[in-house]
């Protein structure tokens, strides 16, 4: 397993503003994701993020709104940018470690945009 | 494309009642199943997968899950539900064939009455 911090916990912030998750792991994981959970809902995979390179992203999540770095095997942040209040959500970090299939999970940062 | 199905938004069972929570998937190949719990305000925590063998699994917190190949269900299941149990419970899937893209079911918030 992994252990996953991510920062901030939550934060409250103004429209067209951008904030920046940080999420680190105790450990060196072979892939790292970014999901998605708005208010009621499940979870959207925003992006999978690589070390030393461009992330990966999904259908319907682009790089100018959502970047995202990676800089090692342990650490990775994701941008939300010219914030508006649809952009209220929970983003969580998640992790898949070499020789388990599940995914683990940092506990969040709930954002909400006024 | 993958999908999940759970066709409950909500569960309630008394304590000490079996509890159920259902789960349909739809993938192309082999799957990987997973099912997790989202406590309020908390990140998502791992229960348990099925990833090959025996079609019942059991996991953390006395909680268990049937693999049914023909019905393409994964049913959660408890013995003896315990107000602690009362949280959101997302089921999610992994086709083998597409890497470690999951796509998460829809949830379940299962009360469990006292």
């Amino acid at each position: 397993s992994a252990v996953i911090s991510q920062k901030p916990s939550r934060d409250i912030c103004q429209r067209g503003t951008s904030l920046t998750i940080q999420c680190q792991v105790d450990s060196q994981v072979t892939m790292m994701f970014w999901y998605r959970q708005q208010p009621g809902q499940s979870l959207t995979l925003i992006a999978t993020a690589n070390q030393g390179s461009e992330a990966t992203y999904e259908s319907g999540f682009v790089i100018d709104k959502f970047p995202i770095s990676r800089p090692n095997l342990t650490f990775s942040t994701l941008t939300v940018s010219n914030m508006s209040p649809e952009d209220s959500s929970i983003y969580l970090c998640s992790v898949a470690v070499q020789g388990d299939n599940e995914q683990f999970f940092g506990p969040g940062t709930r954002l909400t945009v006024l | 494309a993958q999908s999940v199905a759970q066709p409950e938004d909500q569960v309630n069972v008394a304590e000490g009642n079996p509890l159920t929570v259902k789960c349909t998937y739809s993938v192309s190949g082999n799957p990987y199943l997973f099912w997790y719990v989202q406590y309020p305000n908390r990140g998502l925590q791992f229960l348990l997968k099925y990833i090959t063998g025996d079609n019942l699994v059991k996991g953390s917190y006395g909680f268990e899950a049937e693999f049914n190949k023909s019905q393409t269900s994964f049913h959660l299941k408890k013995p003896s539900a315990l107000v602690s149990d009362s949280a959101l419970y997302f089921c999610a899937v992994r086709d083998m064939n597409y890497g470690q893209n999951f796509v998460f079911g829809p949830g379940t918030r299962l009360s469990v009455l006292p």
